[in-house]
């Protein structure tokens, strides 16, 4: 079946940890993006990346980061600078046929703070 | 820059009873209009979208929308809710090549 799969569901994070957030999808989409989702805030854009090897930030980029070596893979590393990681995290795709196409999200990863 | 406003943050309904969760944007050139539904601890599944031509857009699970271009609107309906309805439901925008912009969300309980 195609989809976007992430893991881990559950993530717990220590103080002063790196911590990394895998997503990964079979649809062949160039785009990726991952979203933060805090209860009442909706969904806030971190990072998004229209093509391998580039990407670009979001609305609320700083304490993360991100690679796109490969088509298929879009990690996320919440790094220790992000003050306040607690959080659902969404990874999506979308193919290049334009904005008209519909973006598809995985399940999500939630983020704890021990 | 753009952006969507969702008037309600919690719609409160009984079950059999019609809903209408609405959506406003702001907009300075043409859009594309989505609206995806969540189910709790879940990601996001697309309900509906409006790309052009009728305004009124059907999806699935019953729902469907109006787009509204003189009021910036896009407000989903459906005629009689269902307790497997209780989500929180988003609408998005988008144009060009730019990520999608959503609300906040509007959470849907559905009382027995």
């Amino acid at each position: 079946d195609g989809g976007i799969t992430q893991s881990p569901k559950y993530l717990f994070r220590k103080e002063g940890q790196n911590v990394t957030l895998s997503c990964e999808q079979n649809l062949n989409h160039d785009a990726m993006y991952w979203y933060r989702q805090d209860p009442g805030q909706g969904l806030r854009l971190i990072y998004y990346s229209h093509i391998v090897n580039d990407f670009q930030k979001g609305d609320i980029a700083e304490g993360y980061s991100v690679s796109r070596e490969k088509k298929e893979s879009f990690p996320l590393t919440v790094t220790s600078a992000q003050k306040n990681p607690t959080a659902f995290y969404l990874c999506a795709s979308r193919s290049s046929g334009g904005p008209q196409e519909t973006q598809y999200f995985g399940p999500g990863t939630r983020l704890l703070v021990l | 820059a753009q952006s969507v406003t969702q008037l309600d943050s919690q719609v409160p309904v009984f079950e059999e009873a019609p809903v209408e969760l609405r959506c406003n944007y702001s907009s300075s050139v043409s859009v594309y209009l989505f609206w995806y539904v969540q189910y709790p601890n879940q990601g996001l599944q697309l309900l509906l979208k409006y790309l052009s031509g009728s305004t009124l857009v059907k999806g699935i699970n019953g729902f469907e929308a109006e787009f509204n271009k003189s009021q910036t609107s896009f407000h989903l309906r459906k005629p009689s809710v269902h307790i497997s309805d209780t989500a929180e439901y988003f609408c998005a925008i988008n144009s060009g090549n730019t990520p999608l912009v959503f609300g906040k969300g509007t959470r849907l309980s559905v009382i027995a």
